[in-house]
């Protein structure tokens, strides 16, 4: 039973365009979600997180959105740049016990110079 | 500062071997986890360490079994190998653990089993 849901599997994207990268969850136990941004042969970056009490964070380039009541959110990435060609993995964690994050199985996106 | 290292990257072991993972954790963390990251998923969640006990287990059998040191750094066991254990296994280490806390994730061990 899949709680961190992405449901696109690769993206492709026009450079200096707006990327959409989005996330359902169903655990409504959640409180913080991450993005994380993976390159091959790399382990996960942090890029930026939002909580729960919160419906949208922003970090430069970066803006997380946040729906609580339709369990969904999305990252916007402007303007995509090649650099961000990666694969994206959104995660999600409580707050209460070890905070473990359950991950989404990721979002390959492609900037197309 | 330096960040998480794992050791080895890569480990090609038999079906039925023992494993022993390794990680050092980034300074000043006193927490670590680590994942499991299957061709085509998402990391799962193995276990974490909080000051040298476990504090936290995913779905996973004993047979996974992990250490944390005084300096911070872990170890993953896994007995009895299986062929479904081949995967790119992650360690994480945050200052803290606390909810919402960012976890900087090593560059992996990618184990596969024969």
């Amino acid at each position: 039973d899949q709680q961190v849901k992405q449901n696109s599997p690769s993206l492709s994207v026009q450079e200096g365009r707006i990327s959409i990268l989005n996330c359902d969850y169903t655990n409504s136990m959640f409180d913080y979600f991450l993005w994380y941004k993976k390159y091959p042969a790399e382990g996960p970056t942090f890029l930026i997180s939002i909580s729960s009490i919160k419906d949208k964070n922003e970090d430069g380039r970066f803006t997380v959105f946040l729906n609580k009541s339709a369990k969904h959110l999305s990252l916007h990435i402007v303007p995509s740049q090649p650099g961000d060609s990666a694969v994206y993995f959104c995660a999600a964690s409580g707050s209460t016990g070890s905070y473990q994050l359950t991950f989404g199985k990721g979002t390959k996106l492609s900037v197309i110079p | 500062e330096t960040g998480v290292t794992q050791s080895p990257t890569h480990l090609i072991k038999t079906r039925g071997q023992q494993v022993t993972l390794r990680c050092s954790s980034q300074s000043g963390h006193n927490t670590v986890s680590w994942y499991q990251q299957a061709l085509g998923q998402g990391p799962q969640f193995i276990f974490q360490y909080y000051r040298e006990e476990e504090n936290g287990r995913g779905n996973f059998p004993p047979r996974f079994s992990g250490l944390q040191f005084p300096n911070y750094s872990s170890e993953l066991n896994v007995n009895a190998l299986e062929l479904d254990d081949s995967a790119l296994y992650l360690c994480a280490s945050s200052p803290t653990g606390g909810a919402g806390t960012e976890a900087f994730f090593g560059q992996g061990t990618r184990l596969t089993v024969v």
